[in-house]
C-alpha cells in the first residue's frame, strides 16, 4: 500500500518567515495530493491541493510544488502569522471503490513565533 | 452552516459497552468516511461508503461496523470497545463519480474508554 513520510516533525518559525513541509510517496498511481491544517480539537481543514497533471499551484501565502518523478511534494507558505500555528498533513489520494483512499503524512507541527 | 457534522463531540463509555458515533452532512456527497486518529498521529481511514456500497479497509478490526441507512447520515458502531480504541473519530464527505474529489472532515467525535 501506499506509504507517505513527511518532514520535519516539528517547525518553528519567526513571524514573516517563510515555512517549507516536504514529503514523499511510494505509489505512483496516487495522483491527488492535498494538504490539511489541523487546529488542536478540530477536525482537519484542507488548505490546498494539487493534481498529478499540476507542477505547481498558489493560493495567496500558500504554495505547493510536485515532483511526480521523484514523488515528492512541498507545502510553502510564505510571511507567516500567529494563526498558521497548527499541525499539517499531506496525503496522497488513489481512487478506490468509488472515493478516494487517503494516505496521510505523520504531520507537521508548526509553531509561528512572535 | 456546518457541513459535516458529527454527534455526539465527546462520548465517554465503558470497556465492552457498545458505543454508537454519528455522522450528518448537508453537502448531498455520495460518499462518506470513517476515519480514527489516535493522540498525535495522523488520521488513519477506517472504510467509506460510495452511496451504500460499503468499502473495508483490509486492517479494520472487525469490531468496528459501520451503517449508512441515507445519502445524509453515517454511523460508526463499535460493538466492544477497548481501551485502544479511544481515539478522535472523524467522518468526511467527497463527490465520487469516479473521480478524485476534496474530502470535507467533521470536527470529529473524541472518545474515551475507561
Amino acid at each position: 500500500g501506499e506509504n507517505v513520510e513527511q518532514h520535519p516533525s516539528t517547525l518553528s518559525v519567526q513571524e514573516g518567515d517563510s515555512a517549507v513541509i516536504k514529503c514523499t510517496y511510494s505509489d505512483s498511481a496516487s495522483n491527488y495530493f492535498p494538504w490539511y491544517k489541523q487546529e488542536l480539537g478540530k477536525g482537519p481543514q484542507l488548505i490546498i491541493d494539487i493534481r498529478s497533471n499540476v507542477g505547481e499551484k498558489k493560493d495567496q501565502r500558500i504554495a505547493v510544488t510536485l515532483n511526480k518523478t521523484a514523488k515528492h511534494f512541498s507545502l510553502h507558505i510564505t510571511e507567516t502569522q500567529p494563526e498558521d500555528s497548527a499541525v499539517y498533513f499531506c496525503a496522497a489520494s488513489i481512487l478506490t471503490g468509488g472515493g478516494n483512499k487517503l494516505t496521510f503524512g505523520t504531520g507537521t507541527q508548526l509553531k509561528v513565533e512572535l | 452552516d456546518a457541513m459535516v457534522i458529527q454527534n455526539p463531540r465527546y462520548q465517554v463509555t465503558q470497556f465492552g459497552k457498545p458505543v454508537t458515533l454519528s455522522c450528518s452532512q448537508t453537502l448531498n456527497h455520495n460518499v462518506m468516511y470513517w476515519y480514527q486518529q489516535k493522540s498525535s498521529q495522523a488520521p488513519k481511514l477506517l472504510f467509506h461508503y460510495y452511496d451504500k456500497d460499503f468499502n473495508n479497509e483490509a486492517d479494520t478490526p472487525d469490531n468496528f461496523q459501520s451503517r449508512r441507512p441515507n445519502t445524509s447520515f453515517c454511523f460508526l458502531d463499535i460493538r466492544s470497545p477497548g481501551l485502544g480504541d479511544a481515539a478522535m473519530y472523524l467522518c468526511a464527505t467527497s463527490r465520487g463519480e469516479g473521480l478524485l474529489y476534496e474530502q470535507y472532515f467533521g470536527p470529529g467525535t473524541r472518545l474515551t474508554v475507561t
